[in-house]
């Protein structure tokens, strides 16, 4: 299976901040990866697919970027409803798999 | 618009089974396959599997291999989890996905399992 390794696992950001998200799979997966904005007691919000492309209605400042093996997710200027926990999913091959987790907190 | 909506929350016992359903809106159910997740509570996400609507196909992933089951009502647009002989470690929410990128979800089904 492919492991996808996020980073950091937690992190403190001030509103207005650049905040970056990266995740590392442990093999190439074809820019096949998704990231994903969960609140406590909601689902999964889905914000990039294919590594870059915003879903329709997603803040502009949400931006993804990546390929080979490493992506990353930048936020460009931390709004106070960003607060959450991130997940990155890749899709490339069978079984998907997701990482761990960000849990973005605000300062 | 496209709409996954789960059924409500379950308290059962162990060794009981749950049958939780997600019915599809707003696009054609069989054009798509759907994924089922498992969030256990303060943890991350896990992917169980998923059934291709086409088909009727289940795959599993391998730790949900033995008590669970997917299952379509094609003609409800609607897909189905069933767990059998439930355990205190099956205490969780579910969700449903649709693929390929999870780019739509339910809502969620949060099932308690306590004696």
């Amino acid at each position: 299976d492919i492991k996808m390794t996020q980073s950091p696992s937690s992190m403190y950001a001030s509103l207005g901040e650049r905040v970056t998200i990266t995740c590392k799979a442990s093999q190439d997966i074809n820019s096949y990866l998704s990231w994903f904005q969960q609140k406590p007691g909601k689902s999964p919000k889905t914000l990039i697919y294919r590594a870059n492309r915003l879903v329709d209605g997603v803040p502009s400042r949400f931006s993804g970027s990546g390929s080979g093996q490493d992506y990353s997710l930048t936020i460009s200027s931390l709004e106070y409803e960003d607060m959450g926990i991130y997940y990155c999913l890749q899709y490339d091959e069978f079984p998907p798999t997701f990482g761990g987790g960000t849990k973005l907190e605000i300062k | 618009q496209i709409q996954l909506v789960q059924s409500g929350p379950e308290l059962k016992k162990p060794g009981e089974t749950v049958k939780i359903s997600c019915k599809a809106s707003g696009y054609t159910f069989t054009n798509y396959g759907m994924n089922w997740v498992k969030q256990a509570p303060g943890k991350g996400l896990k992917w169980m599997g998923w059934i291709n609507t086409y088909t009727g196909e289940p795959t599993y992933a391998d730790d949900f291999k033995g008590r669970f089951a997917f299952s379509l009502e094609t003609s409800a647009s609607t897909a189905y989890l069933q767990i059998n002989n439930l355990k205190n470690e099956d205490m969780a929410t579910y969700f449903c996905a649709r693929e390929a990128s999870f780019a739509y979800w339910g809502q969620g089904t949060l099932v308690t399992v306590s004696a």
